[in-house]
């Protein structure tokens, strides 16, 4: 049982450059979102998905871009990577969109932006 | 915008004692969840409480929940040194959940 897949685990960028965060889930989750988390900061919210073709920003969305083109894969798109980039980022699923659910979490995404 | 946010920051404690951690939130809610993160991992759903409940228990975990007060505690019995890692409060705010910024709690033999 994979859950939440994500790749790369690790990944160095310089100023400029673009990149996929991929992340896939097995549990036929409807719900889908990615996270940064920054130290002192807690987790916030990039953006989120509560159904194949509908994407929403969460409270950090700048510089960042997702697609849902299935039920399965939501992959994080960095246009223009920054050294304020530079995190941790989380993908994280859940059964419902109904905004009450559980959240199931990918082991992470290490981003560091040179 | 973090809805909830924790406290204490950081705890430590011997094994056997319990730990308590408080978390407050702003706006009302259906539920409330608690997530452990174990150092370099994701987050791990612990317990939920809804909004009508006022105390939850799961294993070693007691969760209370306030809404008069806009408060939750997650209480851990007879702690282990497995249960060292951060611990984060969460809330929806439509179909966004939002995370405080979580209680390190260190559990030493």
């Amino acid at each position: 049982n994979a859950g939440v897949t994500q790749t790369p685990k690790f990944q160095v960028l310089k100023t400029g450059q673009s990149m996929t965060l991929q992340c896939a889930q097995d549990m036929n989750h409807e719900y889908m979102s990615w996270y940064r988390q920054d130290p002192g900061m807690g987790l916030r919210l990039i953006h989120y998905s509560v159904g194949a073709g509908i994407t929403d920003q969460g409270e950090v969305p700048n510089g960042y871009n997702v697609s849902r083109s299935t039920t399965e894969d939501f992959p994080l798109r960095l246009l223009s990577a920054a050294p304020s980039q530079t995190s941790v980022y989380f993908c994280a699923s859940s059964y419902g969109g109904r905004g009450s659910e559980k959240l199931f979490f990918g082991s992470g995404t290490q981003l560091s932006v040179l | 915008s973090q809805q909830g946010e924790e406290d204490p920051q950081a705890l430590s404690i011997q094994e056997g004692e319990n730990a308590t951690m408080n978390c407050s939130y702003k706006t009302s809610i259906n539920n409330l969840q608690w997530y452990r993160q174990n150092s370099g991992r994701g987050l791990v759903h612990l317990i939920l409480i809804r909004s009508n409940e006022r105390e939850k228990h799961s294993g070693r975990l007691r969760v209370t929940l306030d809404t008069s007060k806009k408060s939750s505690s997650l209480l851990i019995t007879a702690s282990r040194a497995a249960d060292t890692a951060s611990y984060f409060c969460a809330s929806y705010s439509g179909y966004a959940l939002n995370f405080g910024k979580g209680t390190s709690l260190l559990v030493t033999p």
